[in-house]
């Protein structure tokens, strides 16, 4: 049974750097094909695909945000650590973490994180 | 960048009717479409993925149809656990995108 699960600060700062870890089992980035992304949901909005990364070291990013996102796998540890930096308000959301292979789809995802911006 | 076009924003239905959703999408996605249901308070759930095939445990009720620009969720016969947000969401390239999502509730 594959289990993903998102954790980090739920407040931050304006201007501050959030950083968000995956820490999942029932897989293994080591394993061809796998991959992890990460997935935005502003309250009562829509989602939006913020980066995703494979098990060969390939990496995207949503082109809007590609200047502040940094992914990173550890697969030693089974996660996955996603970096925005300089948040703001508008960033406030649910960030969500998901499985995906290459020639699929996100599924599953893990149960969200809100993460607040204010100062 | 390929758009997702979803519609209607919202559809009010009754249980027992026939809800039909549609995604058009900005260029066409030959067929890598899939569709999600979101309750509120938890994440998406994968429903169809390649446009037509049934993600494990989704009932038979929901069926997807379409290629190149435009697709369709259908669902035969609404039951009261189908009112939801929907979300399609393409594959076919970088980046990936959702689509602003239709809101399907009990009228």
């Amino acid at each position: 049974q594959i289990t993903l699960k998102e954790s980090g600060p739920t407040l931050v700062k304006p201007t501050q750097t959030l950083t968000l870890t995956c820490t999942f089992s029932g897989f293994s980035l080591t394993t061809s094909g796998v991959g992890v992304g990460w997935i935005r949901q502003p309250p009562g909005k829509a989602l939006e695909w913020l980066a995703l990364t494979f098990w060969n070291d390939e990496r995207h990013y949503s082109p809007s945000l590609k200047n502040r996102l940094t992914i990173t796998k550890d697969t030693s540890n089974n996660q996955v650590v996603l970096t925005m930096t300089n948040m703001d308000p508008v960033d406030t959301a649910t960030y969500y973490c998901a499985h995906r292979l290459d020639s699929s789809f996100f599924d599953p995802w893990g149960q969200g994180i809100l993460v607040t911006v204010s100062s | 960048e390929v758009l997702l076009t979803q519609s209607p924003a919202t559809l009010s239905l009754s249980p027992g009717e026939r809800a039909t959703l549609s995604c058009r999408a900005s260029q066409s996605i030959a067929g890598y479409l899939a569709w999600y249901q979101q309750k509120p308070g938890q994440p998406p759930r994968l429903l169809l993925y390649e446009t037509s095939y049934r993600a494990s445990g989704i009932p038979a009720r929901f069926s997807g149809s379409g290629s190149g620009t435009d697709y369709t969720l259908t669902i035969s016969s609404l039951e009261p656990e189908d009112f939801a947000v929907y979300y399609c969401h393409h594959r076919a390239s970088w980046p990936t995108t959702f689509g602003q999502g239709t809101k399907l509730e009990n009228k």
